[in-house]
């Protein structure tokens, strides 16, 4: 059974910085592409990045309201997913989900993790 | 950048059949495939339609998708409607690197 854990959120202020992680399993965590995607309270979804494999140089993709602040990165030694999030804004308040790329981009989701900026 | 846009809401009875709609504001809606996911309360996101008409596997064939070039829009039917298909429906699709979501539909069924 696919799993995806998300964890890492908390409250942080304003220009601060947060990691979130995505601990995956059931599946061969290597070879998939990984998303992040976040939902504001009563809001809609917005893709935030990709990840790709390794046989793809783990190349990376960004939502433009986060390019240049959030770093996505993976471990596949420890089958984790990771999202740097670097000068937060209080727009990036949200619920952060990691989903895992197969059928679609977005073919299994995690319970998400709420993170919180602060003024 | 496109953008995809939905009704912000659609309402239907038990038993009916309702289709919400997702307009691609520009390039060409049979470009790139369209996904459609759902969203219940309190839930993580799942996938009911994806490559614009296909089913994952225990998906219910009363949900199809489809696309229609002329009006550069994509739809999402649910036929017998059930008191738990009420929840919120997402369109996506996607471009060269970006992946975009329609601002989704909140579907009540009353």
């Amino acid at each position: 059974e696919v799993q995806l854990v998300e964890s890492g959120g908390g409250l942080v202020q304003s220009g601060g910085s947060l990691k979130l992680s995505c601990a995956a399993s059931g599946f061969t965590f290597s070879g998939s592409a990984m998303h992040w995607v976040r939902q504001a309270s009563g809001k809609g979804l917005e893709w935030v990045g990709r990840i790709s494999s390794k046989p793809n140089n783990y190349a990376t993709d960004y939502a433009a309201s986060v390019k240049g602040r959030f770093t996505i990165s993976r471990d596949d030694s420890k089958n984790t997913a990771y999202l740097q999030m670097n000068s937060l804004k209080t727009e990036d308040t949200a619920v952060y989900y990691c989903t895992r790329e197969g059928l679609t981009d977005f073919d299994y989701w995690g319970q998400g993790t709420l993170v919180t900026v602060s003024s | 950048n496109f953008m995809l846009t939905q009704p912000h809401s659609v309402s239907e009875s038990p038993g009916k059949t309702v289709t919400i709609s997702c307009t691609r504001s520009s390039g060409s809606i049979a470009s790139n495939y369209v996904q459609w996911y759902q969203q219940r309360p309190g839930s993580s996101p799942t996938t009911v339609i994806y490559e614009d008409y296909r089913r994952p596997s225990g998906v219910p064939d009363r949900f199809s998708g489809s696309i229609d070039s002329s009006s550069n829009s994509a739809s999402l039917t649910i036929s017998g409607l059930k008191t738990e298909d009420e929840a919120d429906y997402y369109c996506q699709s996607y471009d060269s690197t970006n992946r975009v979501f329609g601002g989704g539909t909140q579907l009540t069924v009353l």
